[in-house]
C-alpha cells in the first residue's frame, strides 16, 4: 500500500502570503497524484490532478508540481477562502486508493 | 451540472446492516467509474470502494472487504453501498464521488472530480 505523508500538519499564514504544502509517497507513484481542498462542513473539491493539472474552474493561484515520491501544492497569494484542509491522493498503485492525512491551512 | 445526492445514513447498532444510495444527474452516469469515500468525525478521508462504469469490476478497502458491497443501476443513475456487520469504526460521513474521466473517453483517472454532500452513518449501541 502506498502511504502518503503530508507536511506540515498545520500551516499558519496570512492572506496574501504564499503557501507551500508537501506530500511524500512511500514509493514512486510517477505523476499520479491529486490534491483536494476541504472547507469546514463541505465535501472535498478536486484542485489538481496528475500532479500539475488544474481541475476545471480552479484559480490559477493554485499550482502543483513533483513526480516520483515528492509533490508540492503551491498557493501563490492566499485568499480568505483558501484557509481549509488540503489532502493529497494517489492512484498509481491501487487498490487501495490512498490519501494523505491532510494539512490544515490556518489564518495567522 | 453534475449533482450527486447521497441518502440512507442513520443510527445502526453494531452488527447491523444498512444500504446507502447516491442519485446522480447532470452527466452520462454509465460512462463513469464511481466511488464511495468516507470520513470519520474530525478525521481524514478514506477510500471505501470503486465500481466500474458497467458494474462488472468492483474494488474494496481491506477494512470493509467481505462486509460491504458496491453496486449500481445505470438505468436509474444510482449508486449503492450495501453494508453488513457494521462496526463502531464504520461511523463516518459517506461520500459518493465521480471519476474525473469517462472510462471509454479520456479514460478513467481514479481521481474524484465531483462529490455529494455526504450521508452520516453512526454505528453505536
Amino acid at each position: 500500500e502506498v502511504v502518503l505523508t503530508q507536511s506540515p500538519a498545520t500551516l499558519s499564514l496570512s492572506p496574501g502570503d504564499r503557501a507551500t504544502l508537501s506530500c511524500r509517497a512511500s514509493q514512486s507513484i510517477s505523476y499520479y497524484l491529486a490534491w483536494y481542498q476541504q472547507r469546514p462542513g463541505q465535501a472535498p473539491r478536486l484542485l489538481i490532478y496528475d500532479a500539475s493539472n488544474r481541475a476545471t474552474g480552479i484559480p490559477a493561484r493554485f499550482s502543483g508540481s513533483g513526480s516520483g515520491t515528492y509533490f508540492t501544492l503551491t498557493i501563490s497569494r492566499l485568499e480568505p477562502e483558501d484557509f481549509a484542509i488540503y489532502y493529497c491522493q494517489q492512484r498509481s498503485d491501487w487498490p487501495p486508493l490512498t490519501f494523505g492525512q491532510g494539512t490544515r491551512l490556518d489564518i495567522k | 451540472q453534475v449533482q450527486l445526492v447521497e441518502s440512507g445514513g442513520g443510527l445502526v447498532k453494531p452488527g447491523g446492516s444498512l444500504r446507502l444510495s447516491c442519485a446522480a444527474s447532470g452527466f452520462i452516469f454509465s460512462d463513469y467509474y464511481m466511488f464511495w469515500v468516507r470520513q470519520s468525525p474530525g478525521k481524514g478521508l478514506e477510500w471505501v470502494s470503486t465500481i466500474a462504469n458497467n458494474g462488472r469490476a468492483k474494488y474494496y478497502a481491506g477494512s470493509v472487504k467481505g462486509r460491504f458491497t458496491i453496486s449500481r443501476d445505470n438505468a436509474k443513475n444510482s449508486l449503492y453501498l450495501h453494508m453488513n456487520d457494521l462496526r463502531v469504526e464504520d461511523t463516518a460521513t459517506y461520500y459518493c464521488a465521480k471519476d474525473l474521466g469517462a472510462h471509454d473517453g479520456t479514460g478513467s483517472y481514479y481521481f474524484f472530480d465531483s462529490w455529494g454532500l455526504g450521508t452520516l452513518l453512526t454505528v453505536s449501541s
